[in-house]
């Protein structure tokens, strides 16, 4: 099956920071979605972005398809960005079931 | 909108015994599913459905039962609790693809 791979693991940053989340993908996707887990373990919705380039406030997503990888920009890093980032797949063909990769945890200290 | 619920928020339960996990949506979406996330772990698809009365098994089944009576709920069934489910389970519910996830069931099986 298709694999999801998440880099960096670990991220700790100082508050004001930028930071880049990578997400690799092992084949063709019908979709890609980027989460927010917080520290009560709330999944929130950053983006839908199977391909392009998607900005909401100071988050920004950009999805390059045929070369099978996605990254999220964190700009201007808070303390409430914390928490692990989740990219999630469908593979083409396989109906809307997710894959997920294993997470990129983030630390950001006042 | 209430979005996707889940009840209950906790569970303890002991080995053998059985309970229903509860899951309802009220977007009309017609793709439901159940992932759990384990430590360190991404989440993993249990089961999933496409509409009311059908259903398919994911990456994980063993062990969980689903039906799908109404387009609104997506019960997931433990029969016989192991140690081995004790997990956090998300369900899921999907517009065009875009997936939207509930606060979660913390459960613990001793």
């Amino acid at each position: 099956g298709i694999q999801v791979e998440q880099s960096p693991p670990d991220l700790i940053l100082q508050e004001g920071a930028n930071s880049t989340l990578r997400c690799n993908f092992s084949d063709s996707v019908n979709n890609l979605q980027w989460f927010h887990q917080n520290p009560w373990g709330q999944l929130i919705n950053l983006f839908y972005i199977p391909s392009g380039t998607k900005q909401n406030g100071r988050l920004s997503a950009t999805t390059v398809a045929t070369e099978r990888y996605s990254l999220l920009y964190i700009s201007s890093s808070q303390t409430t960005d914390s928490g692990v980032y989740f990219c999630a797949v469908v593979p083409k063909g396989g109906s809307e079931k997710l894959v997920f990769g294993k997470g990129t945890k983030l630390t950001v200290n006042p | 909108n209430a979005g996707v619920t889940q009840t209950p928020k906790f569970q303890v339960l002991k080995t053998g015994q059985s309970m229903t996990l509860q899951c309802a949506q009220d977007m009309n979406h017609e793709y439901m599913s159940w992932y759990r996330q384990d430590p360190g772990m991404g989440l993993r698809l249990i089961h999933y459905s496409v509409g009311a009365g059908i259903t398919d098994q994911g990456e994980v089944p063993n062990g969980y039962n689903v039906s799908r009576s109404t387009t609104e709920d997506f019960p997931l069934r433990l029969l016989s609790a192991a140690p081995s489910q004790t997990s956090v389970y998300f369900c899921a519910s999907s517009h065009r693809r875009e997936q939207f996830f509930g606060p979660g069931t913390r459960l613990t099986v001793l």
